[in-house]
């Protein structure tokens, strides 16, 4: 498997214009998760899906950010309008962690490379 | 609210010396904990996990972590540095459904 695959890589940009960031996620995997990673606030939780399904979207900053997850294969995080502060990398992760399995988690997730995005 | 801490921002070793990386956690419930590794410009990794049993945890590239349950620590360890494990590191916690949140990160730094 090629791994979680995210696009674009790189991505400036000017205040007011709408970022969209794709995310593959691992064949089989249940889980997908967004990031976010600044120097000040870290690494957060933005949101995550179960089975396409968003399940807890309260990491997310404010209305502007949107995410979906139209299918297993594809996911998206969209910033409209974007603003300076929005700078920052954004990582999808894709896990095979099944609850209804019962058991601990695996805990492990498949980080893609990120997407760096850079709001003039 | 499950959480870690990290109360380093950056450990400096020397090449060959053992190294020791912070985590402190802050659970309700069983602890799951793991340890992260963040290479210049990728992606984080997985490095291992602490669920149940040993309290010493081996993983990948030489690492071991020791779960406290006293001291309520994990902290990461590793027998002899290398530069190549110069890196940033992140300590996380399993939450709720799913969940896992991460430290605020420690950076390692390997001098030759």
């Amino acid at each position: 498997d090629a791994g979680v695959i995210q696009s674009p890589r790189h991505e400036v940009t000017e205040m007011g214009q709408e970022v969209t960031l794709r995310c593959k996620p691992i064949s089989g995997h249940d889980y997908l998760f967004w990031y976010r990673q600044t120097m000040m606030r870290g690494l957060e939780l933005l949101i995550y899906f179960n089975n396409n399904v968003p399940i807890d979207d309260s990491g997310m900053p404010e209305d502007r950010f949107s995410a979906k997850m139209p299918n297993a294969s594809f996911s998206t995080l969209k910033i409209q309008p974007s603003e300076p502060r929005d700078s920052a990398v954004y990582f999808c992760a894709s896990s095979p962690d099944n609850l209804l399995a019962g058991g601990p988690p695996t805990g492990e997730l498949f980080f893609g490379e990120g997407s760096r995005l850079t709001v003039l | 609210a499950q959480s870690v801490a990290q109360p380093e921002d950056q450990v400096n070793v020397a090449e060959g010396n053992p190294l020791t990386v912070k985590c402190t956690y802050s659970v309700s419930g069983n602890p799951y904990l793991f340890w992260y590794v963040q290479y210049p410009n990728r992606g984080l990794q997985f490095l291992l996990k602490y669920i149940t049993g040993d309290n010493l945890v081996k993983g990948s590239y030489g690492f071991e972590a020791e779960f406290n349950k006293s001291q309520t620590s994990f902290h990461l360890k590793k027998p002899s540095a290398l530069v190549s494990d110069s890196a940033l590191y992140f300590c996380a916690v399993y939450s709720s459904a799913s969940k896992i949140i991460f430290g605020s990160g420690t950076r390692l730094s390997i001098r030759p």
